[in-house]
Parts: C-alpha cells; sequence; structure tokens
C-alpha cells in the first residue's frame, strides 16, 4: 500500500525559502503524478502545482507560478516542493498527494477521471519575524 | 478560474439522521468532481470521485450524484464518525479548485 510520508514542521522567515519533501513508501515511483496543495489556517485546500516521475513534466496554478518549484529524485523515492520569497501569506499546512486515474468510456470516446489519493500527512509552515 | 460554492458552510445532524451537501460550480466540469472528509489535524481524506464513484473503503452510507451545475454528496445514515469538514473538488480544468468546504457537528 503507497504512503506518502512527508517532512517535519518548518518555521521561517520573511523573504526565506523552505524545501519541503515528500517520499513514497511501499512503492517506487515509476510514472505517477503527484501533486501538492497548500491550506491556510481555517481556509479551503488551494492547488499549487503537479509533477510526473516519469517524465518530470510540472504544471503550476499561476498564483505559484515563478514562485514554486517541484522536483523528483527517483533514487530516493521522493518529490520536493520548494517555495521562494516566503511571506506571511505562505504560512499555511502543504500536502502531497497521489493522482489516482480510471478511464470510462464514453460513445465519442473515453473520460480520463482522476482524483487525489492517498495524501501525506502534510508539513506545517509557519513564516514570522 | 472554475468557482465551487458549498452550501450549507455549517451542519449540525443527530446521529442516523440523513445529511445532504450541495456544490455548485461555475463552469462546466464533465462530472470531474471529487469529494473529501478532512477531519482536524488529518489531511483530506477522498470518498468520491467521477461525481459518483465511491472510493474503495469508504462506507456505502456515502454517495455522489448530480451533474454539472449542481452536485449532492449525501450520507444516508449519520455515524458519531463523520464529522468534520467536507470539501468538493473539480479536477476538469487547471487550477484544480476547491469549494469553501462545509463543517459538519455531530449534535
Amino acid at each position: 500500500q503507497v504512503q506518502l510520508v512527508q517532512s517535519g514542521a518548518e518555521v521561517k522567515k520573511p523573504g526565506a525559502s523552505v524545501r519541503l519533501s515528500c517520499k513514497a513508501t511501499g512503492h517506487t515511483f515509476t510514472s505517477e503524478t503527484i501533486h501538492w496543495v497548500r491550506q491556510a489556517p481555517g481556509q479551503r485546500p488551494e492547488w499549487v502545482g503537479a509533477l510526473n516521475t516519469g517524465t518530470g513534466h510540472t504544471k503550476y496554478s499561476q498564483k505559484f507560478q515563478g514562485k514554486s518549484i517541484v522536483e523528483v529524485d527517483k533514487n530516493m523515492n521522493t518529490v520536493y516542493l520548494e517555495v521562494t520569497s516566503l511571506t506571511s501569506d505562505d504560512t499555511g499546512v502543504y500536502y502531497c498527494a497521489t493522482e489516482g486515474e480510471m478511464y470510462h468510456e464514453v460513445p465519442a470516446g473515453y473520460h480520463r477521471y482522476i482524483w487525489f489519493d492517498p495524501w501525506g500527512q502534510g508539513t506545517l509552515v509557519t513564516v514570522s519575524s | 478560474d472554475i468557482q465551487l460554492t458549498q452550501s450549507p458552510s455549517f451542519l449540525s445532524a443527530s446521529v442516523g439522521d440523513r445529511v445532504t451537501i450541495t456544490c455548485r460550480v461555475s463552469h462546466d466540469i464533465n462530472n470531474y468532481l471529487a469529494w473529501y472528509q478532512q477531519r482536524p489535524g488529518e489531511a483530506p481524506n477522498l470518498l468520491i470521485y467521477a461525481a459518483s464513484t465511491l472510493q474503495s473503503g469508504v462506507p456505502l452510507r456515502f454517495s455522489g450524484s448530480g451533474s454539472g451545475p449542481e452536485f449532492t454528496l449525501t450520507i444516508s445514515s449519520l455515524q458519531p464518525e463523520d464529522f468534520g469538514t467536507f470539501y468538493c473538488q473539480q479536477l476538469n480544468t487547471y487550477p484544480y479548485t476547491f469549494g469553501q468546504g462545509t463543517k459538519l457537528e455531530i449534535k
């Protein structure tokens, strides 16, 4: 059973950067899509971006483009999220999650349904001077 | 970005009650919708995907239905462990977005 284990809590000053890790246990990365989601205190989750571990292709929310970098180290079976130029607005819990998929045939072809499961336990990032 | 609006934002119900949560989407999402339950201090847990498909291991009292623009999550008979905040998520168009959440309290 795949599990995602994330790195521990971080406290950073404004302007600094933080690098978070998400390690898969019980499974070796081949061609999965791993997503990162941020949840500020008391707020809804917010999609940051994603990386395919097979191709290395990344996709970011426009809000996080240029501010966040997602990378993979396949030897370590780990995906990383780096967030730069931190401000207090970046405070929150950062989750990684695996993309699941299902193909459903329809008359015109097929639909590829996706979802996020499983999730890591989350990493709390606190940005404070 | 596609907007998701859930109603109600807060719900208090008793064990055994039937509970319905609604998610209204701003654009057509072709049923690319998932539902999650999040208990305090935990990561979201997948309940439903493709609008109506129950995730393996999720109790049968949970069900999803609907098509754009309105989707629903129903709990047929509320259990004590069903507390927390429920979120809908659209996975049709980047950026993938979430509803604002429905906080469910067990009376």
